[in-house]
């Protein structure tokens, strides 16, 4: 198994309050991703890096900032949590050769 | 851009039969072409992938064929088991950070 964890594995937050997601790798791989899966939309791209302080924006990037200044870490920021962002949160690691390998993921629930 | 696009779930069948899941998929270039499987409560594991036209990728019994013709990357097996259960999702890949995943299509396997 890819050594891939993230952290808090279960989070309540109300809304408006500021969370932030961990994810932290073992296998020194330069790409990383946030997704957050919902019924009915699959998995959707959030952020990703390619580096240390090197991020882009995904598909649903609207409300979530991302922070990598350690190889290993990949955080996730909800700056202001709304219902809305209630979902399952995915962490992935991609080898080199496009194979992404993903975390055990984080259930948020913003109330 | 590209898309993914799988037949949608829930498939359920009886032990022993035969599993197929079409997967169809739109891009501009020559995309890597995957088959990842979710368990519940699990992040996704990657099943298979092919890289090139005519490729076939196979484990744990199950086989896909990238088909150019057809821009097709459809699952199959040809005997499931119960633990076979899960949500299966095609997706593809054809640069750094640009992974496009299917829906996802649930298998129930009954004994």
């Amino acid at each position: 198994d890819a050594g891939i964890t993230q952290s808090p594995r279960h989070k309540v937050t109300e809304t408006g309050t500021p969370v932030t997601l961990r994810c932290h790798q073992t296998e020194n791989h330069r790409y990383m991703y946030w997704y957050r899966q919902d019924p009915g939309h699959g998995l959707r791209l959030i952020h990703y890096s390619y580096g240390v302080k090197d991020t882009d924006k995904g598909e649903v990037s609207d409300g979530y900032s991302v922070s990598r200044s350690k190889t290993e870490d990949f955080l996730l920021t909800l700056e202001s949590a709304t219902s809305s962002q209630t979902s399952v949160y995915f962490c992935a690691i991609e080898n080199g050769t496009y194979e992404q390998y993903f975390g055990p993921g984080t259930r948020l629930t913003v109330t | 851009g590209n898309s993914v696009t799988q037949m949608e779930g829930p498939v359920t069948l009886s032990e022993e039969a035969f599993l197929t899941i079409n997967c169809t998929y739109t891009a501009t270039g020559y995309p890597s072409l995957f088959w990842y499987v979710q368990y519940p409560g699990e992040g996704l594991q990657l099943l298979l992938k092919a890289t090139k036209a005519d490729d076939k990728g196979s484990n744990k019994g199950f086989e896909a064929t990238y088909r150019k013709e057809t821009t097709s990357f459809h699952l199959e097996k040809g005997s499931v088991q119960v633990s076979d259960s899960a949500v299966y999702f095609c997706a593809l890949s054809d640069s750094w950070g640009k992974f496009q995943f299917g829906a996802g299509t649930q298998v129930v396997v009954t004994p």
